[in-house]
């Protein structure tokens, strides 16, 4: 059961328009999200995260809007430019008390920004 | 931020060999790393997670004899992939922890991409 839902496994938008990735979580008791960019053949880089009592965070170019209640986030990014192809995979922590937790992914999102 | 480094980036090896891969904090140190495997158009998935000192924890279905872990210091984790089967080639990733900010984010390495012949 995937707890992490990333639907769209592509999205091809014009450069300098806007690119909005959705992601949709089931479990309640996640309390960060985190959204990285990943290239083939390497490592995710972490792009911007949020934490599950705000709504909006804003980092530049990039902005994630959390809706809790629909169990929803998304990923803006605008204007979009070439250099955002790549794959963007949303992630989410549940916090144990315990120390460091790994995340759970969805499947990602292909981004294809066209000149 | 935070440099985890990863090697080898690639391997390619027969049936029936092991394979090492290292996974080191480079300016930080890190109690606790992640193994994830993803396999083509899949997520990445946890395989288990890394103590340093102490036994890693498997997350379900992963083989812990097939997949040793060994976390013998403060900046060094290590992933072997015992008898390798081609089902095994997959692209294996390792994290840790931002130092500065509790749990909040992973910082990755550069994969390791297994190919088993």
């Amino acid at each position: 059961d995937q707890q992490v839902k990333q639907n769209s496994p592509s999205l091809s938008v014009q450069e300098g328009r806007i690119s909005i990735l959705n992601c949709d979580y089931t479990n309640s008791m996640f309390d960060y999200f985190l959204w990285y960019k990943k290239y083939p053949a390497e490592g995710p880089t972490f792009l911007i995260s949020i934490s599950s009592i705000k709504d909006k965070n804003e980092d530049g170019r990039f902005t994630v809007f959390l809706n809790k209640s629909a169990k929803h986030l998304s990923l803006h990014i605008v204007p979009s430019q070439p250099g955002d192809s790549a794959v963007y995979f949303c992630a989410a922590r549940m916090y144990s008390g315990g120390g460091a937790d790994g995340l759970t992914f969805g499947k990602g999102t292909h981004l294809i920004i066209q000149p | 931020g935070a440099v985890v480094s990863q090697h080898p980036s690639r391997v390619i090896c027969k049936s029936g060999t092991s394979v090492k891969i290292e996974c080191r904090s480079l300016d930080f140190q890190a109690t606790t790393m992640f193994w994830y495997r993803q396999f083509p158009k899949q997520s990445l998935m946890l395989m288990a997670t890394s103590n340093e000192g102490s036994k890693a924890t498997y997350e379900q279905g992963v083989e812990k004899d097939k997949f040793l872990i060994n976390h013998a210091s403060l900046t060094l984790s290590t992933l072997t992939v015992t008898s390798a089967h081609p089902e095994d080639s997959s692209f294996y990733i390792c994290s840790a922890p931002d130092p500065g900010r509790t749990n909040e984010k992973l910082f990755f390495g550069s994969g390791t991409q297994l190919s088993v012949l």
